[in-house]
């Protein structure tokens, strides 16, 4: 099965910088790289996806970049408001239909 | 707005009592999906249905079933909760395409407390 490891675990940053985080998986055979937002009380909610054909892709504020040749995949996002607060997670799939396996998640702090 | 409904938001059941958790969507997906989630952990999958084709994950304990009646609806039944089991439990549908790995949607998930 996929191995994922996701990192910082906490990530603190002030309002208006930039946060990066990096999720590394296993599969080789693994095709599409989602990050997932969740908030206090909510269920995760998909804010950015790529697939393996892609090398980056952006929306706004937010970006995930991924190198298939190392495995990792990650999330950024620009000039950071109080709204991004929030545990992030990835989530590498090779497809269809299967459940997802999220990484540990990070909590991401904007600070005033 | 088509969405994933969770019902009860809160669940309080005593230990070894049978509860039911209920999941409804809007979206008519053909997959859903439960997770169970605990506290300062990442959600990790239960089982999910594929149409009507149930799929366990292999460390899923027996104690928790799983029945989807029709497209619409889902329910996890948890046959004997121990204390271990209080978590949030979140239900997820996603449309499976020819495209490949299609987005979930999740609900505001169940918390589950156990006494």
């Amino acid at each position: 099965g996929e191995n994922v490891e996701q990192h910082p675990s906490t990530l603190s940053v002030q309002e208006g910088d930039s946060a990066v985080i990096k999720c590394t998986y296993s599969d080789s055979a693994s095709n599409y790289f989602p990050w997932y937002k969740q908030e206090l009380g909510k269920g995760p909610q998909l804010i950015i996806d790529i697939r393996s054909n892609v090398g980056e892709k952006k929306d706004q504020r937010i970006a995930v970049t991924l190198n298939k040749t190392a495995k990792h995949f990650s999330l950024h996002i620009t000039e950071t408001q109080p709204e991004d607060s929030a545990v992030y997670f990835c989530a590498p799939s090779g497809g269809g239909a299967d459940g997802l396996t999220f990484g540990k998640g990070t909590h991401l702090i904007i600070q005033p | 707005d088509a969405m994933v409904i969770q019902n009860p938001r809160y669940q309080v059941t005593q230990f070894g009592k049978p509860v039911t958790l209920s999941c409804s969507q809007t979206l008519n997906h053909n997959v859903m999906y439960w997770y169970q989630q605990k506290s300062s952990q990442a959600p990790k999958l239960l089982f999910h249905y594929y149409d009507k084709d149930f799929n366990n994950e292999a460390d899923t304990p027996d104690n928790f079933q799983s029945r989807r009646p029709n497209t619409s609806f889902c329910f996890l039944d948890i046959r004997s909760p121990g204390l271990g089991d209080a978590a949030m439990y979140l239900c997820a549908t996603s449309r499976d395409g020819l495209a490949g790995a299609i987005e979930q949607y999740f609900g505001p998930g169940t918390r589950l407390t156990v006494t």
